[in-house]
C-alpha cells in the first residue's frame, strides 16, 4: 500500500518558538493531504484540507494564523505551529487519499508536539 | 454535519472471546466506510473498508457489514488475540473526507 510519512516523530520546543512538521507520500502523488490532532484517548480532530498549489481549506475553529500550512509539491505538505503555547501539546497527523475510488485514507505516523 | 457513534471503551476481554464494537453513523451523501486501527505507539491503519450496501469487509479475521437501513456498521472477530489489542476507529468518508468517531480502546488478556 502506499506510504506516508511525517517528521519529525516527536519534538519538543519552548514557548513562543515554532515549529514545522512535514508529512510526505512516498511512492505516490497527493494533491490533497489532510492535517488531524488527536488528544490523548481521544478521537482525530480535522483541522484542515492542505490543496497542492492553493490555499489551505480550515476546519471552523482551527485559527489559521496559527496553524499555517503549505503543499509545495505533490509529495510534501508542511504544517507550521506558529508561536506554540503548551495547549498546542498534541499528537498531530497527516493523511493522504489513495489513487482508488474507495476514498481510502493513508496515514503518516504522526508527529508529538510538547510545548513547555 | 457528518457524525460517528461508536461504542465507548475501554473493553477488556480474554484471549479467544468474541468482540463486537458498535457503530452507527449520520452522513450526507452515500459514505463509504472504514474501520482504522491503531496499535500503541504506531500511526493509524485501514482495517477494513465496506462501499456499499450490504458489503461485507474482512481482514484479519474482524468482519463489518454496511448497513444502510440502520447506519451501522458495527466491528466483529470471533476469537480475539493479545495482538488485537488497540484502539479501533469506525469512519464514514465521503469524498476524500473521514469523520472519526470517538476511539474504542479493546486489551486483550491472555
Amino acid at each position: 500500500g502506499a506510504v506516508v510519512s511525517q517528521h519529525p516523530s516527536r519534538v519538543i520546543c519552548k514557548s513562543g518558538t515554532s515549529v514545522k512538521i512535514e508529512c510526505r507520500s512516498l511512492d505516490f502523488q497527493a494533491t490533497t493531504m489532510f492535517w488531524y490532532r488527536q488528544f490523548p484517548k481521544q478521537s482525530l480532530m480535522l483541522m484542515a484540507t492542505s490543496n497542492e498549489g492553493s490555499k489551505a481549506t480550515y476546519e471552523q475553529g482551527v485559527e489559521k494564523d496559527k496553524f499555517l500550512i503549505n503543499h509545495a509539491s505533490l509529495t510534501l505538505s508542511t504544517l507550521t505551529v506558529t508561536s506554540a503555547h503548551p495547549e498546542d501539546s498534541s499528537f498531530y497527523i497527516c493523511s493522504a487519499p489513495g489513487q482508488g475510488s474507495y476514498n481510502e485514507q493513508f496515514f503518516g505516523p504522526g508527529t508529538r508536539l510538547t510545548v513547555l | 454535519g457528518d457524525s460517528v457513534t461508536q461504542m465507548e471503551g475501554p473493553v477488556t476481554l480474554s484471549e479467544e472471546a468474541f468482540l463486537t464494537i458498535n457503530c452507527t453513523y449520520t452522513a450526507t451523501g452515500y459514505p463509504s466506510l472504514f474501520w482504522y486501527v491503531q496499535y500503541p505507539g504506531e500511526g493509524l491503519q485501514l482495517l477494513l473498508k465496506a462501499t456499499k450496501a450490504d458489503d461485507k469487509g474482512s481482514n484479519k479475521g474482524f468482519e463489518a457489514t454496511y448497513r444502510k437501513e440502520t447506519t451501522s456498521f458495527h466491528l466483529e472477530k470471533g476469537s480475539v488475540q493479545v495482538s488485537d489489542s488497540a484502539v479501533y476507529f469506525c469512519a464514514p468518508g465521503v469524498g476524500s473526507r473521514l469523520t472519526f468517531g470517538e476511539g474504542t480502546q479493546l486489551t486483550v488478556n491472555p
